[in-house]
């Protein structure tokens, strides 16, 4: 059964800190991996992931696929409390342009 | 976590025929159901909020009388494309969500509509 994990669920942390966010996968036909932001509405997107090893990165945050292992980290550095949300991962079919499986998200909360 | 079934996963209709999509929360009320649209390469785009036994918030530009939404119930929306056409297919998500609006919303798998 294609699944996609993301750990931990919920996350604490004071604003300055660094947090890495985690995101496995078992998926046929991988394509791609995408990380969103959501707050309170619509998740904005992030980063698209295709390749390993490769690090996609704006500004405080970056992000990296390893598909050996099967997973994706999403860090973001000297956080504030606008980054306080829910990331989404997300990872693509090979055979589709649209479908996605979801991961459940963790909810980051940066406290002052 | 909270579990959102969404079904149809895939679904292929003729132009001019009206298609309708569930979205359900399995082990929990969802009080509040969003519903999105996704275009190739894009993020989402929501469409519509609903709460349970109310009329749908649709964003700007959304036509209301062409994506019909009913949260008849705390565990199932439904959204329906009426009169679909080509230019209707894409990916479309809901998402649920419990409580507040500060508690957190869970996503279905999402629906591919291709219209022909």
């Amino acid at each position: 059964e294609d699944k996609v994990v993301q750990s931990p669920l919920s996350l604490v942390v004071h604003e300055g800190d660094t947090v890495t966010l985690n995101c496995s996968y078992e998926v046929t036909n991988f394509r791609s991996l995408l990380w969103y932001k959501q707050e309170k509405k619509a998740p904005t997107f992030l980063f698209m992931l295709t390749s390993s090893g490769i690090e996609k990165k704006s500004g405080r945050l970056s992000s990296i696929l390893d598909k050996k292992e099967l997973f994706s980290i999403l860090n973001i550095t000297a956080t504030q409390t606008g980054d306080s949300a829910i990331y989404l991962c997300a990872v693509k079919f090979m055979d589709s342009n649209y479908q996605l499986i979801w991961g459940a998200g963790t909810k980051l909360i940066i406290k002052p | 976590g909270a579990v959102v079934s969404q079904h149809p996963s895939w679904v292929i209709c003729k132009s001019g025929t009206s298609v309708k999509i569930e979205c359900r929360s399995l082990d929990f009320q969802a009080t509040t159901m969003f519903w999105y649209r996704q275009f190739p390469k894009q993020s989402l785009m929501l469409m519509a909020t609903s709460n349970e036994g109310s009329k749908a918030t649709y964003e700007q530009g959304v036509e209301k009388d062409k994506f019909l939404i009913n949260h008849a119930s705390l565990t199932l929306s439904t959204l329906t494309v009426t009169s679909a056409h080509p230019e209707d297919s894409s990916f479309y998500i809901c998402s649920a969500k419990q409580g507040t609006m500060n508690t957190e919303a869970f996503f279905g798998q999402g629906t591919r509509l291709t219209v022909v």
